[in-house]
């Protein structure tokens, strides 16, 4: 297995919801990561985990809430989110540092995120 | 730190060749190279780690000079399949054995018939 899966998809949710968004990969990847892409724009670092530890937080507002259940699995929970937090969630792994056989960063298909 | 890329967007018709520029203030531990088509996540094409490396598949090679600042990605012959977003990036230690990798701000490529 060689992909990230997210879900969902796509999300919509007030500015008083809690939501969660969810992301999964089986590659025995150590290094896992949440991006956040506004349109025409590079993906924008929020989070890494490092052998299930955070070990980056990009000054992420608290309204965002990491969490690394084991290995193979991210959560990223939403509360009180705002209108410009609208944007593409994209969540990655990796084999930690790369290396000359490295195949990077896999990325999920990401989750359209909506604050209304 | 964010790696600065040019040019922000090129034209091609098939058949032509392209070099898109990544370039940083300080030394890297490794150029990462990626696409993006519209819609879709980006897709890792390649890594350098060594300066002076040189790396290639099929019609997309790309470059790391020996101070390890700047990297380079040629498209040869280029491909309608060619066509999105290309962004590099850039891995620098942060610190406990973390590294993070940050993008440029991406080269849109187009190719015409």
């Amino acid at each position: 297995d060689t992909e990230v899966t997210q879900t969902p998809k796509h999300l919509v949710m007030g500015m008083t919801n809690k939501k969660s968004l969810k992301c999964e990969q089986h590659m025995g990847h150590r290094a896992m990561y949440w991006y956040k892409q506004k349109a025409k724009k590079p993906p924008e670092l929020m989070f890494v985990y490092s052998y299930e530890k955070l070990s980056i937080n990009e000054s992420v507002p608290s309204r965002f809430s990491p969490e690394c259940p084991n290995s193979s699995l991210l959560n990223l929970h939403l509360h009180a989110l705002q209108p410009e937090d609208s944007a593409l969630y994209l969540c990655a792994s990796s084999q930690d540092r790369g290396t000359p056989d490295s195949n990077g960063y896999t990325f999920g298909s990401g989750t359209r995120l909506t604050v209304v | 730190q964010q790696p600065v890329q040019s040019p922000q967007a090129v034209i091609l018709r098939e058949g032509e060749d392209a070099v898109i520029n990544c370039s940083s203030s300080k030394a890297l531990y490794s150029v990462h190279w990626y696409r993006q088509k519209h819609g879709e996540a980006p897709v890792f094409l390649m890594i350098l780690l060594k300066g002076g490396e040189q790396k290639g598949h099929e019609k997309i090679s790309a470059s790391f000079n020996e101070k390890k600042q700047q990297s380079s990605l040629y498209l040869t012959a280029s491909q309608l399949s060619y066509s999105g977003t290309y962004f590099c990036g850039t891995e620098q230690n942060s610190g406990a054995g973390s590294y993070q990798l940050t993008f440029g701000k991406g080269t849109k490529l187009s190719v015409i018939p």
